[in-house]
């Protein structure tokens, strides 16, 4: 059974199109969730970590949000550097930090 | 001052061979950890390393795979008798606290691709 779901799978934005990408998770007693940037190649990026409901970070055009059963991230006014896949990653118990198979964004100019 | 090293960036190897990946840490990151990434999917926690703690080898897929890490420096991963589903890009990762609860910085991963 998934635990961590991400959606859409692939995402195609225009320059300036704002978006929202989806993580949902069917666990509780969640401990944290992480949102990585991965670029071709090269190992996930740190971009945002949220501990509880109702929190939210941002970052340049990113802004995160969490609730009890779901994160977004959401691009606002995207350039094509945004491109990437977008990794989110929930922390349950000890020792147990399990991903999603990502969305990949293309922001086209 | 560097990131996360990781070595060979690439590795082809025959079904049957034995390798060895390597990584080099952040200096002064107590905690490491190994992750599979197959094709298209996310990352598969293999095993953490925290100082001198005995390793959480909870992922580790199958009895060909081992880890080792001295002290609070470089770790190999080691397979053995590779098969063709050990195919992926093996990621490592440090941090400087305990596992979930401090940001882990990844390596460029090391693509094995096993014929």
């Amino acid at each position: 059974e998934d635990q961590v779901t991400q959606s859409p799978e692939a995402l195609r934005l225009q320059e300036g199109e704002s978006s929202s990408l989806n993580c949902s998770y069917t666990v509780s007693g969640l401990r944290g969730l992480f949102w990585y940037r991965q670029d071709p190649g090269k190992g996930p990026e740190f971009l945002f970590t949220l501990y509880s409901a109702g929190e939210e970070k941002e970052k340049e055009r990113l802004k995160a949000t969490l609730t009890k059963k779901e994160s977004f991230l959401h691009i606002t006014a995207p350039k094509p550097e945004d491109s990437a896949t977008y990794l989110c990653a929930v922390f349950l118990t000890a020792r147990q930090l399990t991903f999603g198979s990502g969305t990949q964004l293309t922001v086209l100019p | 001052g560097a990131g996360v090293s990781q070595s060979p960036s690439n590795k082809v190897t025959e079904k049957g061979k034995d390798v060895e990946l390597r990584c080099d840490p952040i200096s002064g990151h107590t905690a490491l950890y190994w992750y599979r990434q197959r094709l298209g999917q996310g990352l598969e926690f293999l095993i953490y390393f925290q100082g001198n703690s005995a390793p959480d080898k909870s992922g580790l897929p199958s009895d060909r795979f081992s880890a080792e890490r001295t002290g609070e420096s470089v770790s190999t991963l080691t397979i053995q008798r590779t098969q063709q589903e050990d195919s992926a890009v093996y990621l490592c990762a440090s941090s400087s606290g305990t596992f979930g609860t401090d940001t882990q910085y990844f390596g460029p991963g090391t693509r094995l691709t096993v014929l």
